[in-house]
C-alpha cells in the first residue's frame, strides 16, 4: 500500500513570507502528527490531528498551523517565516482509534526540507 | 512525561551483533517501549515495541527487564544498512497522548565494513 506522501520534498522562502506543506497519509490512517526537526533541537512534535480535530499541540508559537480534511490529508502552515523555521517538517500518520494508538505503530514521510533565506 | 536516557553513540562492525541500551527508570505500568529510527536523509521509521515480554520481529529483538526500568534493541546481525539514530520512545496509555511521539536524542549508531 502506498506510503505517507509530504509535498513538496523541497522550499525555499524568505523571511517574512508564509508557507503551507502537505501530508497525505496512508488510507485509512485519520491521525497525522507533524514534526519539526532540527539539529540543534531533534525531533519536536507539533501537533495532532484526528479525525478533523487538533487532540494534541507541542511547544511552538501561534505561527504555526494545522487543518485536517475530511479524507484525512493534512496541511500545517507557518506564517512570518523566521530563519530559525529552517527545518525539515515530518508528518507521521497512524492507524487505530483514538484510544488504541499508543500500541500501534507511526508511519512517517519523507519530509518537507524548508529553507528560509 | 517518562523520560528516556540512551548514549549518544555506538559504534559496531558488519556482521555482528549489536545491543543498544535505553534506561527509562520512570517508567509507569502501562507505558509500552517503543523504538523507531532514522536512516541518513529520511523520515523515522517503526522498528519494534513491547510492554513487559521479549519481543521478536524480522528487523530486531526488544529485551526489557524485569523490573521494566531499561530495555535493549538487539540487532543480530548489523549491516551497513542499519546506520542511523536510534530512538527509545516511551508511549502511555493516556487518552490524549494519540499519536504524539517524544523524541530524545537518540543513539547514533555506526557501522564498520
Amino acid at each position: 500500500k502506498a506510503g505517507v506522501t509530504q509535498t513538496p520534498r523541497y522550499l525555499i522562502k524568505t523571511r517574512g513570507q508564509q508557507v503551507t506543506l502537505s501530508c497525505s497519509p496512508i488510507s485509512g490512517h485519520r491521525s497525522v502528527s507533524w514534526y519539526q526537526q532540527t539539529p540543534g533541537q531533534g525531533l519536536q512534535f507539533l501537533f495532532e490531528y484526528f479525525s478533523e480535530t487538533q487532540r494534541n499541540k507541542g511547544n511552538f508559537p501561534g505561527r504555526f498551523s494545522g487543518r485536517q480534511f475530511s479524507n484525512s490529508r493534512s496541511e500545517m502552515n507557518v506564517s512570518t517565516l523566521e530563519l530559525g523555521d529552517s527545518a525539515l517538517y515530518l508528518c507521521a500518520t497512524r492507524g487505530g482509534g483514538r484510544f488504541l494508538g499508543v500500541n500501534t505503530e507511526a508511519f512517517f514521510g519523507q519530509g518537507t526540507r524548508l529553507t528560509v533565506v | 512525561d517518562a523520560k528516556t536516557t540512551q548514549p549518544n553513540s555506538m559504534e559496531s562492525n558488519e556482521e555482528e551483533p549489536v545491543h543498544l541500551p535505553c534506561n527509562h527508570s520512570t517508567i509507569s505500568g502501562t507505558d509500552y517501549i517503543h523504538w523507531y529510527r532514522q536512516l541518513p536523509s529520511q523520515g523515522p521509521e517503526y522498528v519494534i515495541h513491547g510492554l513487559t515480554s521479549n519481543v521478536n520481529n524480522r528487523m530486531a529483538s526488544l529485551a526489557i527487564a524485569e523490573d521494566r526500568k531499561s530495555s535493549t534493541l538487539i540487532l543480530h546481525r548489523a549491516t551497513l544498512r542499519d546506520a542511523a539514530v536510534y530512538y527509545c520512545i516511551l508511549r502511555g496509555m493516556i487518552y490524549n497522548q494519540g499519536g504524539k511521539l517524544i523524541f530524545g536524542q537518540g543513539t547514533e549508531l555506526s557501522v564498520k565494513p
